[in-house]
């Protein structure tokens, strides 16, 4: 099982800073088979990034993946108040799939 | 547009049958997944299964107990789950499961998940 790591557990920044979430995979995941969730309190997660780097339909472009191998971002250029949620990455290059523990955007 | 249901207070062994409708026009196209997340917990994948419903796969945790399945004529998805234990408590999730095709074309051996519905809470009282 390939046992994914987010770090930093919470981050607490202010609208229109840059946030930067890590994501690091016990073992290299194939062709970056890497997405990126975000969840609001009381919400389904949505589908902010697949493929590392792709933005899903409709995410804005302050949102951006990156990374390969066992190392993975996520950055959000700038803050806006409706960003402030918990972050959660995914791999599905085996099975089983896994999700990281996840990362918490705090005002 | 996916909008489960179904979930409820079980006693621990019991079962249940969750659904999932989906109000939209491809469903027949798309693999379907459940995920769930215990209270205040992350998320964990529980079971997906192909459009065509022939094939299926499941986490360790749940194997031999819950079983995935799906209509494709009412455009529901199920889970029937048997044998809830405690640590079987959590809102339980359907997703829309997409493979991702890299700059080759080379398919994902697996899925993300594209699209989410709100949930139905599953809990399990011993």
């Amino acid at each position: 099982e390939i046992v994914l790591t987010q770090s930093p557990g919470t981050l607490s920044l202010s609208p229109g800073e840059r946030a930067t979430l890590s994501c690091r995979t016990s073992q290299s995941v194939s062709s970056s088979y890497l997405a990126w969730y975000q969840q609001k309190p009381g919400q389904a997660p949505r589908l902010l990034i697949y493929g590392a780097s792709s933005r899903a339909t409709g995410i804005p472009d302050r949102f951006s993946g990156s990374g390969s191998g066992t190392d993975f971002s996520l950055t959000i250029s700038r803050l806006e108040p409706e960003d402030f949620a918990v972050y959660y990455c995914q791999q599905y290059g085996s099975s089983p799939l896994t999700f990281g523990g996840g990362t918490k955007v705090e005002i | 547009q996916l909008s489960e249901s179904g979930g409820g207070l079980v006693q621990r062994g019991g079962s249940l049958r969750l659904s999932c409708v989906d109000s939209g026009f491809s469903f027949t196209s798309y693999a379907m997944s459940w995920v769930r997340q215990a209270p205040g917990k992350g998320l964990e994948w529980v079971s997906t299964i192909s459009d065509s419903g022939g094939n299926t796969n499941y986490a360790e945790s749940v194997k031999g107990r819950f079983t995935i399945s799906r209509d494709n004529s009412k455009n529901t998805l199920y889970l029937q789950v048997n044998s809830l234990r405690a640590e079987d408590t959590a809102i339980y999730y359907c997703a829309k499961a997409l493979y991702y095709y890299d700059s080759s074309g080379y398919q994902s051996p697996y899925w993300y998940f594209a699209l989410w519905g709100r949930g139905t809470l599953v809990t399990v009282s011993s």
